[in-house]
């Protein structure tokens, strides 16, 4: 089965400064990653989705932008954080034979 | 409207008691759903998923599809301390790209 790490899992940040947050994928080749944002009281919100390296969608018009450089690595970055990009970001791979997703642990992001 | 409503609780119960966990939904589109656990400060894991109306069971879990009434529900039998989470309803039409998340009711199991 896949294993997604994540890192770091917790991050304070000034507003203005930059962002890089990474996600590596094992056990799966050529998945499918999704990027998620998941704010106090409120359901995931989908941010980005790759299908494949270079291959990025996003969902949500935002200051945020992800990369795949690698099959297995997908990058969330910003170039100037805002306080409302606090939150808990996930990435996440299609679970195998079933419509399950494998999350990783996750990063705790305050911008302060 | 929300497409996916969840009740945000919190909700505290004696170790033991069972647990009913429930999720509206307004999309009748919806033909996958699931169930997460999500512990503090974790990602959230698969804990049940469900295609058609009915029940599955897994233990002392059993997930409830009640499409015609668009109402699906988590039971938790014999709650444990270790139950303590957030639980997720999650749903999806059939894109793995189109999955809608429940806000997510918090669970306290207490000793």
């Amino acid at each position: 089965s896949q294993t997604i790490h994540q890192w770091p899992a917790t991050l304070v940040q000034p507003v203005g400064s930059p962002l890089s947050l990474e996600c590596t994928v094992e056990g799966t080749s050529n998945p499918n990653l999704y990027w998620y944002r998941q704010a106090a009281g409120r359901g995931l919100q989908l941010l980005f989705y790759s299908i494949g390296i270079d291959q990025i969608s996003s969902e949500v018009p935002q200051n945020l932008s992800a990369s795949r450089p690698q099959d297995r690595q997908f990058i969330l970055s910003s170039k100037k954080l805002l306080l409302s990009d606090s939150g808990f970001y996930l990435c996440a791979c299609p679970g195998q034979g079933d419509y399950g997703y494998t999350f990783g642990s996750g990063t705790r992001l305050t911008v302060v | 409207q929300k497409e996916v409503e969840q009740d945000p609780g919190p909700l505290s119960v004696p170790e033991g008691a069972i647990v009913s966990l429930n999720c509206t939904y307004s999309n009748s589109a919806f033909q996958y759903f699931m169930w997460y656990r999500q512990y503090s400060r974790k990602g959230p894991e698969l804990l049940m998923y469900t295609y058609s109306s009915g029940n599955k069971e897994d233990g002392r879990f059993t997930a409830q599809v009640d499409k015609s009434s668009k109402y699906i529900s988590l039971f938790i039998r014999d709650s444990q301390p270790s139950d303590s989470a957030t639980y997720l309803c999650v749903m999806t039409g059939g894109s793995a790209r189109q999955l809608t998340f429940g806000s997510g009711t918090q669970l306290t199991v207490l000793p």
